[in-house]
């Protein structure tokens, strides 16, 4: 149980394109899900929190408008790079929050993300 | 702002040995401290840790949490190639917005085990 699936698992696109990752909790409903990015050789980096029904909260230095996150329902959230560019080529990754689970937070398998 | 540190960075050893990976943090409102394997996908969740002084334990895998001196240390007895990874810790906070908490990443250590 519990799981979260994420699609694409890897995209390649040209500069400038904007790019659609979802997030999808299986067999749970999340109304809280979280968005991270990790580049090579870092750790995770949270880059907002996302709730069903409102308005994401980012974190500080993350742009809104680059970044554009929608939780239109329970079981899905979609980070939207706009506009993309190479230095927002990252593994992103997200997570849903299920209560009384043994673990806070659900990953992901994660999106690589190679812009040309 | 809050702060995790893991030590080492990188640790290389052979199949057999025992390793001790540590994580020192100094965040606001603390919940709890948890413990990640990563290979090459998202993490695979192996421990969260609530109270102080109780390990736990899963396999050849234990981990303490001590809330007085903020530190956490994750143990692998026994290594196996399959150990292999980067392992991330990460205190969960409480924060605004969310009923179910912020999770802050440490910057991970690199476990390489040869055969």
């Amino acid at each position: 149980g519990a799981v979260v699936s994420q699609h694409p698992s890897w995209v390649i696109c040209k500069s400038g394109t904007s790019v659609k990752i979802e997030c999808r909790s299986l067999d749970f409903q999340a109304t809280t899900m979280f968005w991270y990015r990790q580049f090579p050789k870092q750790s995770l980096m949270l880059m907002a929190t996302s709730n069903e029904g409102s308005k994401a909260t980012y974190e500080q230095g993350v742009e809104k408008d680059k970044f554009l996150i929608n939780h239109a329902s329970l079981t899905l959230s979609t980070l939207t790079v706009t506009s993309a560019h190479p230095e927002d080529s990252s593994f992103y990754i997200c997570s849903a929050s299920l209560v009384n689970s043994n673990q806070p937070q659900h990953f992901g398998d994660g999106t690589r993300l190679s812009i040309l | 702002e809050d702060k995790v540190v893991q030590s080492p960075l990188s640790l290389v050893v052979h199949e057999g040995d025992t390793v001790t990976l540590n994580c020192s943090y100094e965040v606001t409102n603390f919940r709890s401290l948890l413990w990640y394997k990563q290979e090459k996908k998202a993490p695979t969740f192996l421990f969260m840790l609530t109270s102080s002084g109780i390990e736990k334990k899963s396999g050849r895998l234990s981990s303490i949490l001590d809330k007085k001196e903020l530190f956490s240390i994750l143990n692998i007895t026994a290594t196996q190639t399959g150990d292999s990874a980067i392992y991330l810790c990460a205190p969960l906070i409480n924060a605004g917005g969310t009923s179910y908490g912020k999770l802050t990443f440490g910057q991970g250590t690199i476990l390489t085990v040869h055969p």
